[in-house]
């Protein structure tokens, strides 16, 4: 049973230009969540997407935008990077109905801007 | 609004050493509460949980209590080895959203 993976496991970018990272939930998962952890920091939440659509959004400008697709997997797309976007950013899956169950986390795409 | 307080590191201990990582919480309601682990390199793994007052979570070794009255959720081991290096991220859940503590990096000595 895979868990959580993400594409790329790593990238460069430059200032900037335009990134998107994948993922692909657990199976039997319907809900994505993106995180982005700065070095030395804990997780802070982007994004939420379920059937489709963002559910919830946290504190990160409209740069950030994401996509769900019918097979549940996403995308989060970052534009006009900065190099404050440096960091590793972790998606989550969950199995909605479930309330307030812990997540399951991918190993991350570290994106370094340069 | 929800926050995760924990104690900063890094944490460092010779093997079979007495592990306490002190975690606090501010929240509307009762939360979820987690221990999450992260290995140099990987994602972050669920370590353990508990989902109301006065349960315990547990998982190789490592324990956590949940305390409503001092809203603390402070992770325990009784003996650490060199494999439990890691940095652990004390969490709770609202509205399927995680609020993440800072982390503390626990660093054991062979």
């Amino acid at each position: 049973d895979a868990g959580v993976t993400q594409s790329p496991t790593h990238l460069i970018k430059t200032r900037g230009q335009q990134v998107t990272l994948r993922c692909s939930p657990k199976s039997g998962h319907d809900t994505v969540s993106w995180y982005q952890q700065a070095l030395g920091q804990g997780p802070q939440f982007i994004f939420q997407y379920y059937e489709e659509e963002e559910r919830q959004r946290g504190n990160f400008p409209d740069r950030f935008s994401g996509h769900q697709f019918p097979n549940y997997s996403s995308e989060l797309n970052v534009n006009a990077l900065l190099l404050g976007d440096s960091a590793l950013y972790l998606c989550a899956s969950s199995q909605t109905g479930v309330s307030n169950q812990p997540q399951h986390f991918g190993d991350g795409t570290r994106l370094s801007i340069l | 609004g929800n926050s995760v307080t924990q104690m900063e590191g890094p944490v460092t201990l010779s093997e079979e050493a007495f592990l306490t990582i002190n975690c606090t919480y501010t929240a509307t309601g009762y939360p979820s509460l987690f221990w999450y682990v992260q290995y140099p390199g990987e994602g972050l793994q669920l370590l353990l949980k508990a989902t109301k007052a006065d349960d315990k979570g547990s998982n190789k070794g490592f324990e956590a209590t949940y305390r409503k009255e001092t809203t603390s959720f402070h992770l325990e081991k009784g003996s650490v080895q060199v494999s439990d290096s890691a940095v652990y991220f004390c969490a709770l859940i609202r509205d399927d959203k995680i609020i993440f503590g800072k982390g503390t990096r626990l660093h054991i000595l062979p």
